[in-house]
């Protein structure tokens, strides 16, 4: 596609459940990254992907958090059992290489745990 | 304290002034992302810098990895250019700090 696209834009949950978020990284692009605004917070990394492989899982909050990446393209961030301080924007970004390109952000997801 | 400090956090500007945006780090870094971000809108990544002086249009953006600061610079800015930019170190291994953004409104 033209662009980092990421599905859904919106999602509401009650807590306790489990959600699932998928970024479409730009054709071509081997590094994915997905970060988190939350209101007052600010921006924060969370994990990135090289290929399929995720070297640093270190800004994962919790082990309620995952990620995966399949066949170098898209991937899945899920979040289990969510708490409300779950609720924040969930960004994704790609570049062709980690590190040393440009990063281009999706429009992200904006969780809400009720 | 933040790794990563931006001033101001809010700037108005009449338009066609020019605009500076700053950034100190504490942290080792490898290169440095200003990012800007539309109210409601996505974030768009303006600079990647690892030395010296880039531009981009209106743009101007400076690094000094010595000292540890960098700046960004908007030249006859206007109205359009409202929005959050924020400034991004990045460590060795890819991960982006972010700090907390400077809000810039630009009346016309």
């Amino acid at each position: 596609g033209a662009g980092v696209s990421q599905s859904p834009s919106n999602k509401v949950t009650e807590k306790g459940k489990d959600v699932e978020l998928r970024c479409d990284p730009i054709s071509g692009h081997t590094a994915l990254y997905w970060y988190r605004q939350s209101l007052g917070q600010g921006l924060e990394f969370l994990i990135y992907f090289q290929g399929n492989s995720a070297p640093d899982k270190s800004g994962l909050p919790s082990d309620r958090f995952s990620a995966e990446r399949t066949g170098g393209s898209v991937s899945t961030l899920t979040i289990q059992r969510t708490q409300q301080e779950d609720s924040a924007v969930y960004l994704c970004a790609s570049s062709f290489l980690a590190g040393v390109d440009t990063q281009y952000f999706g429009p992200g997801t904006r969780l809400t745990v009720l | 304290k933040n790794e990563v400090e931006q001033s101001p956090q809010n700037l108005t500007a009449q338009e066609g002034e020019f605009i500076t945006i700053n950034c100190s780090y504490s942290v080792g870094i490898s290169a440095l992302h200003w990012l800007q971000q539309h109210p409601g809108g996505g974030i768009v990544s303006l600079f990647m810098l690892s030395s010296g002086k880039k531009k981009h249009g209106r743009l101007i953006a400076t690094i000094n990895i010595q000292e540890k600061h960098s700046s960004l610079h908007i030249t006859a800015s206007h109205p359009r250019d409202s929005a959050v930019y924020i400034c991004a170190p990045r460590g060795s291994n890819y991960k982006l700090t972010f700090g907390k953004g400077t809000l810039l409104t630009v009346n016309p």
